[in-house]
């Protein structure tokens, strides 16, 4: 079982819907989580970080939930643009584990 | 965006022969990253430096080395390489600011694509 768990997808919504995604984590000693964005054939970029208290930026809401280890991303509104891959990353005292990502296909 | 580039973007070599990759960054931050990006495995940490000639291990270390002298600069070396490592190579950096936030918020660079015959 890997260590960082996304669903590859892909999600194919239409434009406007609401789409969440989950990455799960299996050690419980992970101490900072984050969302990242990746384009096709680009570099990630970071979307956001991801606090116990939830965290909100716009159209994007992340959650983390220590209890079930597990992190959440949430989009609301999606548009074209949104389409990417979404990555999320646990980092744990010189261990960074990312998932394999979420593919996200926004249709008109 | 974050000043970091890679060098080469894109290089095709022989299995056999051995291939320096490089990151350089002008954000004067402490730590850098070598990751490898594979179909089905998504991003995978291959060394990282977290000061001059401070290096670790990462994830999937075997085949590489690393060495950094200055701040700026992180190369990456396979000795001999292997068309198993044939991937894209992506250096990152960040600047950790203590507390639960040690591992802060990492930029990227561009990418190197590097493909092994």
């Amino acid at each position: 079982r890997k260590e960082v768990e996304q669903d590859p997808g892909p999600f194919n919504v239409p434009e406007g819907a609401t789409v969440a995604f989950n990455c799960t984590y299996s050690n419980s000693a992970s101490q900072s989580f984050f969302w990242y964005r990746q384009d096709c054939r680009k570099e990630p970029k970071l979307l956001m970080s991801v606090y116990s208290s939830g965290n909100e930026d716009g159209r994007f809401t992340a959650q983390l939930n220590r209890a079930s280890q597990y992190i959440s991303l949430l989009i609301r509104d999606s548009k074209l643009s949104d389409s990417a891959t979404y990555l999320c990353l646990s980092s744990n005292t010189g261990k960074l584990i990312f998932g394999q990502g979420t593919t996200l296909q926004v249709k008109p | 965006d974050a000043g970091i580039t890679q060098s080469p973007r894109h290089k095709v070599t022989e299995t056999g022969t051995p291939v320096t990759l490089r990151c350089h960054q002008t954000e004067n931050h402490r730590y850098m990253y070598w990751y490898r990006q594979d179909p089905g495995h998504g991003l995978r940490l291959i060394h990282y430096s977290y000061g001059v000639k401070d290096t670790d291990k990462g994830e999937v270390s075997d085949g590489y080395s690393v060495s950094r002298s200055k701040t700026e600069d992180f190369l990456l070396t396979l000795e001999s390489a292997t068309s198993s490592q044939t991937s894209v190579y992506f250096c990152a950096i960040s600047e950790p600011s203590g507390g639960a936030r040690q591992y802060n918020e990492q930029f990227f660079g561009p990418g190197t694509r590097l493909t092994v015959l």
